[in-house]
């Protein structure tokens, strides 16, 4: 079944004590991309990789990181996190055409305390 | 640059009720264009796409034409059910920035028996 995975998908921490999230997709997609939900803010992009070795920066990358060293992963790292990122969390991969559709993972809710 | 606008909610209808969610976008040339829906407690799915003017995409019940000249790209409904309850996302994605996606707010609707 083609789909995006995360892990995991709840997550409590403290403040400062540093997390990853993975996320991997079966499609061979070569785009990925990290959005945090928050109430009233709707989808807001954190990074994105275009490909393999290939990431940028998206709307609020702020606090993160990310790599892509192979093309199915694409994890999110949050170094020393803050009460401020406390959210839900989402992947996305797509294949790189204009006409295609994003495919969103179900999604990782973290609460840093 | 691009971006994309769509009404803010929440919406409330009872069923059977007509739907409207607007959508208007900001971009040069030809973006394709999306509605992604997320059920509570669900990652976001594709709804419809359309990838060039005029063109309509429709599932479900749902449909949305995309209009150039207005840069609009309305989703509709002629009957909601009770199932239809869940968060509505207008996005596009353009060739002049690498094939980025760009998400509107999120649009909230509950129908009511």
């Amino acid at each position: 079944e083609a789909q995006v995975t995360q892990n995991p998908r709840y997550l409590i921490t403290v403040t400062g004590k540093k997390l990853t999230v993975t996320c991997s997709q079966n499609m061979n997609h070569e785009y990925m991309s990290w959005y945090r939900q928050d109430p009233g803010l709707g989808l807001r992009q954190i990074y994105y990789s275009m490909n393999v070795e290939v990431t940028d920066k998206g709307d609020v990358p702020e606090g993160y990181k990310v790599s892509r060293k192979e093309k199915r992963n694409f994890p999110l790292i949050l170094e020393s996190p803050s009460p401020n990122q406390t959210s839900l969390y989402f992947c996305a991969s797509s294949s790189s055409g204009l006409y295609n559709e994003q495919f969103f993972g179900p999604g990782t809710r973290l609460t840093v305390l | 640059g691009n971006s994309v606008t769509q009404m803010e909610g929440p919406v409330t209808l009872s069923e059977e009720a007509f739907l409207t969610i607007n959508c208007t976008y900001t971009a040069t040339g030809y973006p394709s264009l999306f509605w992604y829906v997320q059920y509570p407690g669900e990652g976001l799915q594709l709804l419809l796409k359309a990838t060039k003017a005029d063109d309509k995409g429709s599932n479900k019940g749902f449909e949305a034409t995309y209009r150039k000249e207005t840069t609009s790209f309305h989703l509709e409904k002629g009957s909601v059910q009770v199932s239809d309850s869940a968060v509505y996302f207008c996005a596009l994605r353009h060739t002049n920035t690498g094939n980025q996606f760009y998400f509107g707010t999120g649009t909230s609707l509950t129908v009511i028996p």
